[in-house]
């Protein structure tokens, strides 16, 4: 099935350096979610955004939604050793019902 | 409050078996969706219900997967005939969404399948 382009692939970074990384698509999406997942669990949401421009802080975490609706952008401030796993967006097709397309998620590294 | 369940946690069976794998959604939560996750890759959808009905089920691969909400809650994923390739973690979510409008969706852990 479809998986959205997201990089880097992996990351490696030390303690208190900020991250970013993006998700693109050919397609428009009317919604961008952003998940972490840790080995052997399940994904955990982080942050939605619903309207193209809109920027939404959690904490350390910053998303945006693209202007295009092709794009969302995820940066994590000052990072810390619980920031390990992988990051994953997710978009909802416009006019689909609520199925997610994820990317092919980004590997976050970190060392102190 | 709890979250979304799923069981068994793991299932290591043979090729050709049948396989069924369950999932609790958070209690009120009317849409409840499948996906699979292979190694190193994200999640694809399977099917996604909105109460007992499937809303959705154009990621089952082939008919060899089939799913069942019949209340409304607990779902099962059944898998006739399994072979080596369905080997993935299953995980399963649940959003509070009215006729799609939230996508929220909360994942449980997942359910590795090893087919062997």
């Amino acid at each position: 099935g479809q998986q959205l382009n997201q990089s880097p692939q992996s990351m490696f970074i030390q303690e208190g350096e900020d991250v970013s990384m993006n998700c693109t698509s050919s397609s428009i999406f009317n919604t961008w979610l952003w998940y972490k997942q840790e080995p052997g669990e399940g994904p955990v949401l982080l942050i939605a955004l619903y309207k193209a421009g809109e920027l939404t802080s959690n904490g350390r975490l910053t998303a945006q939604f693209g202007i295009t609706r092709k794009d969302s952008f995820l940066n994590i401030s000052a990072s810390i050793p619980s920031d390990v796993g992988i990051y994953f967006c997710a978009g909802q097709p416009t006019g689909t019902a609520s199925k997610l397309t994820f990317g092919t998620g980004t590997r976050l590294q970190v060392t102190l | 409050g709890a979250g979304v369940s799923q069981t068994p946690s793991n299932k290591v069976t043979e090729k050709g078996k049948y396989v069924e794998l369950r999932c609790d959604p958070i209690s009120g939560h009317t849409a409840l969706y499948w996906y699979r996750q292979s190694l190193g890759q994200g999640p694809e959808f399977l099917i996604y219900f909105q109460g007992t009905g499937a809303a959705d089920d154009s990621g089952l691969p082939n008919d060899r997967f089939f799913a069942v909400r019949p209340e409304g809650s607990v779902s099962t994923l059944k898998i006739q005939r399994t072979e080596r390739g369905d080997s993935a973690v299953y995980l399963c979510a649940s959003s509070p969404s009215l006729a799609g409008m939230s996508n929220e969706q909360f994942f449980g852990p997942g359910t590795r399948l090893t087919v062997l």
